[in-house]
């Protein structure tokens, strides 16, 4: 099994529309989890950390449920740009605290 | 502007060729990593270094070297014995404490082809 298990999608949606992603992981004793955002044939760019509580950053909501060991991306009113991979990382806290990157799950907004 | 620079971005290798992949960053970061990109897998942890003169194998060094004898440079070296060596190459930065935030800062890639 892998580490951080992700639907690559791809996920089409319209403009305006709410979409959302989860990605579970397998290590119970890791302890920080972000998702980054990597547009086509970029490099990854940190989108927002996850906490225990769920934040929330205008349009991006992520929520942590420890208990089934899954961490989720909401997308409120989907814009064109929001188009790209969104990788979920996950901190695995085994010794050097090493970030284990998910394969990604492709968003594509249409018009 | 601070950052870190990757070059060259495109490059062409006959097989049984060494090449190396430069990175740079003028961030004051500490730790630096090397990251390999294929289709359809998340990124794979191939070094890093925590301080100068320091670092250690990830989980797929095999085949790669490195060398981290200024605080700003962490060159990758893919040598003949890397079995399939065409990848995005990442090279990553973070502060102290950048694993534990998640924050690393990324440079622009470097798509190496053998052919």
């Amino acid at each position: 099994r892998k580490e951080v298990e992700q639907d690559p999608g791809p996920f089409n949606v319209p403009e305006g529309a709410t979409v959302a992603f989860n990605c579970t992981y397998s290590n119970s004793a890791s302890q920080s989890f972000f998702w980054y955002r990597q547009d086509c044939r970029k490099e990854p760019k940190l989108l927002m950390s996850v906490y225990s509580s769920g934040n929330e950053d205008g349009r991006f909501t992520a929520q942590l449920n420890r208990a089934s060991q899954y961490i989720s991306l909401l997308i409120r009113d989907s814009k064109l740009s929001d188009s790209a991979t969104y990788l979920c990382v996950v901190n695995s806290n085994t010794g050097f605290q090493k970030l284990v990157f998910g394969t990604g799950t492709r968003l594509l907004v249409s018009p | 502007d601070g950052g870190i620079t990757q070059s060259p971005k495109y490059l062409f290798r006959k097989e049984g060729q060494n090449v190396t992949l430069s990175c740079e960053q003028n961030l004051n970061h500490d730790a630096m990593y090397w990251y390999r990109q294929d289709p359809g897998q998340g990124l794979r942890l191939i070094y890093y270094s925590q301080i100068v003169n320091d670092f250690q194998k990830g989980d797929i060094a095999e085949g790669y070297s490195v060398s981290r004898e200024k605080k700003e440079s962490f060159p990758l070296t893919v040598t003949s014995a890397q079995k399939n060596p065409t990848a995005f190459y990442l090279c990553a930065s973070s502060g102290t404490s950048g694993t534990a935030t998640g924050e690393l800062f990324f440079g622009e890639g470097s798509r190496l082809t053998v052919l």
